[in-house]
């Protein structure tokens, strides 16, 4: 069955920390995943996927993903995180002609 | 380039009533899929529509239901509203089938139901 399970409802970082996400995925194909963020009040905005090739892809804002297939996993990085980036983070994945299926995602809180 | 947009963007029914929410999907997109989010859960797929056609259905009940019109925007309908309904309708738009890259969401109409 597909399926992504971001472990983590919530993480809490202080401004300027590093910053990992966990998703792992369950997906019969080789998939199509994507990380998307969405702020109080607002849709959902792509922050990055992953296609194929490179297994580290960059994305907006200063994140970045890997691909580990082995492990069945895209975590989201962000090096130093600003106040401003305190939302909600979706994986998700598909595959061309297929549905995109979304985690649950994981709430970022940013302390001062 | 016009975004995906939305109406309304909130709305409260009573139970049993039915409700029509539409999408105006992003210049050039032909694929329109529809999502629900309840509180604190991320969105889950109803269904999608290809020109027209729908083109794959999510765990949802029939009385969920959809149209896509020539110029690609879309209506979702869900009839016999129950109080588990409320949640935040997303509709996303992409270029199309082959291409399962960025969905382009709008901001959602919040469904409230009492």
């Amino acid at each position: 069955a597909q399926s992504v399970t971001q472990p983590d409802i919530h993480i809490t970082v202080s401004e300027g920390a590093s910053l990992e996400l966990r998703c792992n995925y369950s997906y019969g194909a080789t998939p199509y995943l994507f990380w998307y963020v969405q702020s109080p009040g607002q849709g959902l905005q792509l922050l990055l996927k992953y296609f194929s090739g490179d297994t580290l892809v960059q994305g907006i804002k200063g994140f970045e993903a890997e691909f580990k297939r082995s492990q069945s996993s895209f975590n989201l990085r962000k090096p130093s995180v600003h106040w401003s980036d305190a939302a909600e983070y979706f994986c998700a994945v598909g595959a061309p002609h297929d549905k995109i299926i979304f985690g649950k995602g994981t709430r970022l809180h940013i302390l001062p | 380039e016009t975004g995906v947009t939305q109406s309304p963007t909130h709305l409260i029914k009573t139970r049993g009533q039915q409700v029509t929410l539409r999408c105006s999907s992003q210049s050039g997109h032909n694929t329109v899929s529809w999502y629900q989010q309840a509180l604190g859960q991320g969105p889950q797929f109803i269904f999608q529509y290809y020109r027209e056609e729908e083109n794959g259905r999510g765990n949802f009940p029939p009385r969920f239901s959809g149209l896509q019109f020539p110029n690609y925007s879309s209506e979702l309908n869900v009839n016999a509203l129950e109080l588990d309904d409320s949640a935040l309708y997303l509709c996303a738009s992409s270029a199309g089938l082959d291409y399962t890259g960025e969905l382009f969401f709008g901001e959602g109409s919040r469904l409230t139901v009492l």
